[in-house]
Protein backbone atom coordinates (compact mmCIF):
# COMPACT_ATOMS: atom_id res chain seq x y z
CA UNK A 1 0.00 0.00 0.00
CA UNK A 2 1.26 3.47 -0.78
CA UNK A 3 2.63 5.30 2.01
CA UNK A 4 3.65 8.77 3.22
CA UNK A 5 6.06 9.95 5.60
CA UNK A 6 6.63 13.34 7.56
CA UNK A 7 9.30 13.88 10.13
CA UNK A 8 7.49 13.66 13.75
CA UNK A 9 8.38 17.20 15.07
CA UNK A 10 9.64 20.09 13.62
CA UNK A 11 10.73 23.36 16.11
CA UNK A 12 10.95 26.74 14.54
CA UNK A 13 11.42 30.20 16.62
CA UNK A 14 8.64 33.07 16.25
CA UNK A 15 9.05 34.72 12.62
CA UNK A 16 11.59 32.16 11.27
CA UNK A 17 10.30 29.84 8.28
CA UNK A 18 9.08 26.24 9.21
CA UNK A 19 9.41 23.34 6.37
CA UNK A 20 7.50 20.33 6.63
CA UNK A 21 8.23 17.61 4.31
CA UNK A 22 5.63 14.88 3.26
CA UNK A 23 8.08 11.93 1.19
CA UNK A 24 6.37 9.43 -0.65
CA UNK A 25 6.95 7.04 -3.87
CA UNK A 26 6.79 9.20 -6.98
CA UNK A 27 4.59 11.29 -4.99
CA UNK A 28 5.18 14.66 -7.85
CA UNK A 29 3.09 12.88 -10.22
CA UNK A 30 0.05 12.90 -7.43
CA UNK A 31 -1.38 16.27 -6.03
CA UNK A 32 -0.59 16.50 -2.15
CA UNK A 33 -2.87 18.71 0.37
CA UNK A 34 -2.31 19.78 3.65
CA UNK A 35 -3.93 19.77 7.03
CA UNK A 36 -3.35 21.73 10.26
CA UNK A 37 -4.81 20.29 13.67
CA UNK A 38 -4.36 22.11 16.83
CA UNK A 39 -5.04 19.88 20.00
CA UNK A 40 -8.60 19.61 20.65
CA UNK A 41 -9.80 20.61 17.00
CA UNK A 42 -10.64 18.81 14.03
CA UNK A 43 -8.33 19.15 10.59
CA UNK A 44 -8.46 22.18 8.88
CA UNK A 45 -7.25 22.58 5.39
CA UNK A 46 -4.63 25.07 4.70
CA UNK A 47 -2.83 24.17 0.78
CA UNK A 48 -4.62 21.63 -1.78
CA UNK A 49 -3.32 20.97 -5.39
CA UNK A 50 -0.13 20.52 -4.19
CA UNK A 51 0.37 24.61 -3.90
CA UNK A 52 -3.19 26.46 -3.63
CA UNK A 53 -4.15 28.26 -0.44
CA UNK A 54 -8.04 27.78 0.62
CA UNK A 55 -9.73 31.10 1.25
CA UNK A 56 -8.88 32.57 4.72
CA UNK A 57 -5.60 31.01 5.16
CA UNK A 58 -2.81 32.64 5.84
CA UNK A 59 -0.46 34.01 2.83
CA UNK A 60 2.37 32.66 4.99
CA UNK A 61 1.15 29.15 4.33
CA UNK A 62 3.05 27.45 0.73
CA UNK A 63 3.62 24.39 -0.70
CA UNK A 64 5.69 22.67 -3.19
CA UNK A 65 5.66 19.19 -4.04
CA UNK A 66 8.59 17.86 -6.73
CA UNK A 67 9.91 14.01 -7.07
CA UNK A 68 8.89 11.69 -4.29
CA UNK A 69 8.86 14.95 -1.83
CA UNK A 70 6.23 17.58 -0.96
CA UNK A 71 6.71 20.48 1.32
CA UNK A 72 4.73 22.67 3.61
CA UNK A 73 6.25 26.06 4.25
CA UNK A 74 5.24 28.29 6.92
CA UNK A 75 6.88 31.80 6.34
CA UNK A 76 6.99 34.06 9.68
CA UNK A 77 5.64 31.45 11.92
CA UNK A 78 3.93 32.68 14.72
CA UNK A 79 2.70 31.34 17.83
CA UNK A 80 -0.30 30.39 16.50
CA UNK A 81 0.59 28.14 14.02
CA UNK A 82 1.77 25.63 16.63
CA UNK A 83 -0.05 22.18 15.57
CA UNK A 84 0.20 19.10 14.36
CA UNK A 85 0.55 18.54 10.13
CA UNK A 86 -0.61 15.86 8.10
CA UNK A 87 -0.02 15.98 3.99
CA UNK A 88 -2.67 13.70 1.93
CA UNK A 89 -2.88 12.59 -1.10
CA UNK A 90 -4.32 9.99 -2.88
CA UNK A 91 -5.21 7.47 -5.85
CA UNK A 92 -8.18 5.86 -8.19
CA UNK A 93 -9.09 3.93 -5.10
CA UNK A 94 -7.11 5.26 -1.70
CA UNK A 95 -6.98 8.25 0.23
CA UNK A 96 -3.99 8.42 2.17
CA UNK A 97 -2.60 10.40 5.10
CA UNK A 98 0.92 11.56 5.78
CA UNK A 99 2.14 9.94 9.95
CA UNK A 100 1.71 13.68 10.76
CA UNK A 101 4.41 16.53 11.90
CA UNK A 102 3.75 17.93 15.42
CA UNK A 103 5.13 21.57 14.89
CA UNK A 104 6.65 23.16 17.92
CA UNK A 105 7.22 27.40 17.39
CA UNK A 106 9.48 28.13 20.24
CA UNK B 1 -22.27 27.35 4.83
CA UNK B 2 -21.67 24.48 4.39
CA UNK B 3 -21.70 22.41 7.60
CA UNK B 4 -21.05 18.87 9.02
CA UNK B 5 -22.46 18.43 12.69
CA UNK B 6 -21.66 14.89 14.19
CA UNK B 7 -23.84 13.23 17.02
CA UNK B 8 -22.10 13.22 20.37
CA UNK B 9 -19.83 11.20 22.36
CA UNK B 10 -20.89 7.52 23.33
CA UNK B 11 -19.36 5.53 25.79
CA UNK B 12 -19.69 1.93 24.89
CA UNK B 13 -18.83 -1.75 26.25
CA UNK B 14 -17.22 -4.24 23.78
CA UNK B 15 -19.13 -6.65 22.49
CA UNK B 16 -22.22 -3.98 22.13
CA UNK B 17 -23.81 -2.02 19.05
CA UNK B 18 -22.77 1.54 17.81
CA UNK B 19 -23.87 4.09 14.77
CA UNK B 20 -22.68 7.80 15.04
CA UNK B 21 -24.00 10.10 12.32
CA UNK B 22 -22.79 12.70 10.57
CA UNK B 23 -25.23 15.70 9.24
CA UNK B 24 -25.00 18.48 6.53
CA UNK B 25 -26.41 21.05 5.53
CA UNK B 26 -25.24 24.19 3.11
CA UNK B 27 -24.95 22.45 0.16
CA UNK B 28 -26.50 19.21 -2.23
CA UNK B 29 -25.92 16.15 0.36
CA UNK B 30 -26.32 14.10 -2.94
CA UNK B 31 -23.92 15.46 -5.09
CA UNK B 32 -21.07 14.92 -2.97
CA UNK B 33 -18.63 12.30 -1.38
CA UNK B 34 -18.78 11.78 2.24
CA UNK B 35 -15.47 10.46 4.19
CA UNK B 36 -15.04 9.34 7.36
CA UNK B 37 -11.52 9.47 9.60
CA UNK B 38 -10.56 7.91 12.23
CA UNK B 39 -7.72 8.98 14.80
CA UNK B 40 -6.77 7.06 17.60
CA UNK B 41 -6.06 8.87 21.12
CA UNK B 42 -2.40 10.24 20.41
CA UNK B 43 -2.42 9.48 16.69
CA UNK B 44 -2.35 10.49 13.13
CA UNK B 45 -5.34 10.42 10.66
CA UNK B 46 -6.51 7.37 9.03
CA UNK B 47 -9.17 6.85 5.86
CA UNK B 48 -11.82 4.43 6.59
CA UNK B 49 -14.06 5.16 3.69
CA UNK B 50 -16.21 7.27 1.75
CA UNK B 51 -19.92 6.76 0.84
CA UNK B 52 -21.51 8.94 -2.31
CA UNK B 53 -25.42 9.60 -0.32
CA UNK B 54 -26.75 10.03 -4.47
CA UNK B 55 -26.30 5.83 -4.81
CA UNK B 56 -25.09 4.89 -1.48
CA UNK B 57 -21.90 4.04 -3.73
CA UNK B 58 -19.70 3.09 -0.89
CA UNK B 59 -15.63 2.47 -0.73
CA UNK B 60 -14.09 1.31 2.25
CA UNK B 61 -10.14 0.80 2.88
CA UNK B 62 -8.95 -2.50 3.10
CA UNK B 63 -7.85 -1.56 6.70
CA UNK B 64 -11.66 -1.14 7.32
CA UNK B 65 -13.42 -2.92 5.27
CA UNK B 66 -15.70 -5.79 6.96
CA UNK B 67 -15.22 -4.04 10.34
CA UNK B 68 -17.63 -0.68 9.96
CA UNK B 69 -20.70 -0.06 7.79
CA UNK B 70 -21.29 3.28 6.21
CA UNK B 71 -24.72 4.73 5.22
CA UNK B 72 -26.71 7.66 4.18
CA UNK B 73 -30.44 9.06 4.31
CA UNK B 74 -30.88 11.41 1.73
CA UNK B 75 -34.45 12.49 3.03
CA UNK B 76 -32.51 14.32 6.23
CA UNK B 77 -29.15 14.99 4.76
CA UNK B 78 -27.31 12.03 7.24
CA UNK B 79 -24.12 9.90 6.69
CA UNK B 80 -23.96 7.15 9.20
CA UNK B 81 -21.18 4.80 10.54
CA UNK B 82 -21.73 1.66 12.16
CA UNK B 83 -19.72 -1.05 14.18
CA UNK B 84 -22.27 -4.06 15.12
CA UNK B 85 -19.47 -5.32 17.79
CA UNK B 86 -17.44 -2.93 18.99
CA UNK B 87 -13.85 -3.63 20.61
CA UNK B 88 -11.72 -1.25 23.01
CA UNK B 89 -9.29 -1.03 19.81
CA UNK B 90 -12.72 1.20 18.30
CA UNK B 91 -11.76 3.73 20.96
CA UNK B 92 -10.77 6.81 18.82
CA UNK B 93 -12.41 9.83 17.99
CA UNK B 94 -14.04 9.43 14.21
CA UNK B 95 -14.59 12.72 11.84
CA UNK B 96 -16.68 12.51 9.07
CA UNK B 97 -15.62 15.18 5.97
CA UNK B 98 -16.24 16.09 2.76
CA UNK B 99 -14.28 16.14 -0.40
CA UNK B 100 -14.26 19.54 -2.25
CA UNK B 101 -14.95 18.32 -5.47
CA UNK B 102 -18.77 17.51 -6.38
CA UNK B 103 -19.28 14.06 -7.23
CA UNK B 104 -15.72 13.08 -7.17
CA UNK B 105 -14.63 10.60 -4.57
CA UNK B 106 -10.54 11.13 -4.10
CA UNK B 107 -9.62 14.69 -4.05
CA UNK B 108 -9.21 16.96 -0.91
CA UNK B 109 -11.52 17.91 2.33
CA UNK B 110 -12.58 21.04 2.55
CA UNK B 111 -14.69 20.37 5.44
CA UNK B 112 -14.87 18.63 8.57
CA UNK B 113 -17.49 17.72 11.03
CA UNK B 114 -16.38 18.34 15.05
CA UNK B 115 -15.17 14.61 15.60
CA UNK B 116 -17.28 11.99 17.54
CA UNK B 117 -15.53 10.30 20.46
CA UNK B 118 -15.77 6.98 20.99
CA UNK B 119 -15.04 5.42 24.00
CA UNK B 120 -15.39 1.38 24.38
CA UNK B 121 -14.26 0.16 28.07
CA UNK B 122 -15.50 -3.09 30.00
Amino acid sequence: SYELTQPPSVSVSPGQTASITCSGDKLGHKYVCWYQQKPGQSPVLVIYQDTKRPSGIPERFSGSNSGNTATLTISGTQAMDEADYYCQAWDSTTYVFGTGTKVTVL
Amino acid sequence: EVQLVQSGAEVKKPGESLKISCKSSGYNFTSYWIGWVRQMPGKGLEWMGIIYPGDSDTRYSPSFQGQVTMSADKSINTAYLQWSSLKASDAAIYYCARPAIAAAAYNWFDTWGQGTLVTVSS
